[in-house]
């Protein structure tokens, strides 16, 4: 079965380290997009992809960065910048980037500070 | 701007009654409507969702909508709620403005009590 696959589960990060969350979908979308979910905060966008090697940043990128060198794989990096980054981490794709297209979600995985 | 409020952050049913989510938005024109559920650590799944027609839309697991511009809701029902429908709910609008900007409330926890 497509879907999308979000790895690893659980991410602990120490003071001053990038860490790496992976997003892979079998699902042949063009879109993705990464959220962070805080407690009765709803889902904020970090950033967004439409189309391979382009990417939009969303309402909270500061501190994260993309990559989207392959059509599957849309990589997060929290960088230290961000001095907040406990949180759940959803990625989400559609097929195309229309309105009336409902976005898939992953599995997300929960970063920690150490 | 758009905007979605769910002025209920919690609430509790017992099995078997009827249950109502209210989701409020504001939007220039006509919206994009959705409502996705997530289960404690997992992504979300979409229930239903609404672009226009009919105004009562039926999704899976028994949930209904019903959107009513006239008070800018898209309320979720279910006539009868079973325990597995213990969750949060998340109402979701999408705008128009160039990529699939989807805007999420601040979601709704259910409890189902014997």
């Amino acid at each position: 079965d497509g879907g999308i696959t979000q790895s690893p589960k659980y991410l602990f990060r120490k003071e001053g380290q990038n860490v790496t969350l992976s997003c892979e979908q079998n699902l042949n979308h063009d879109a993705m997009y990464w959220y962070r979910q805080d407690p009765g905060q709803g889902l904020r966008l970090i950033y967004y992809s439409q189309i391979v090697n382009d990417f939009q940043k969303g309402d909270i990128a500061e501190g994260y960065s993309v990559s989207r060198e392959k059509k599957e794989s849309f990589p997060l990096t929290v960088t230290s910048a961000q001095k907040n980054p406990t949180a759940f981490y959803l990625c989400a794709s559609t097929p195309r980037d229309r309105l009336n297209q409902p976005q898939h979600f992953g599995d997300g995985t929960r970063l920690s500070i150490l | 701007a758009q905007s979605v409020t769910q002025p209920d952050i919690h609430i509790t049913v017992s099995e078997g009654a009827s249950l109502e989510l209210r989701c409020n938005y504001s939007y220039g024109a006509t919206p994009y409507l959705f409502w996705y559920v997530q289960s404690p650590g997992q992504g979300l799944q979409l229930l239903l969702k609404y672009f226009s027609g009919d105004t009562l839309v039926q999704g899976i697991k028994g949930f209904e909508a019903e959107f009513k511009r006239s008070q800018s809701s898209f309320n979720l029902r279910k006539p009868s709620v079973h325990w597995s429908d213990a969750a949060e709910y998340f109402c979701a609008v999408v705008n128009s403005g160039g990529y699939q900007k989807v805007t999420f409330g601040t979601g709704t926890k259910l409890q189902v009590i014997p």
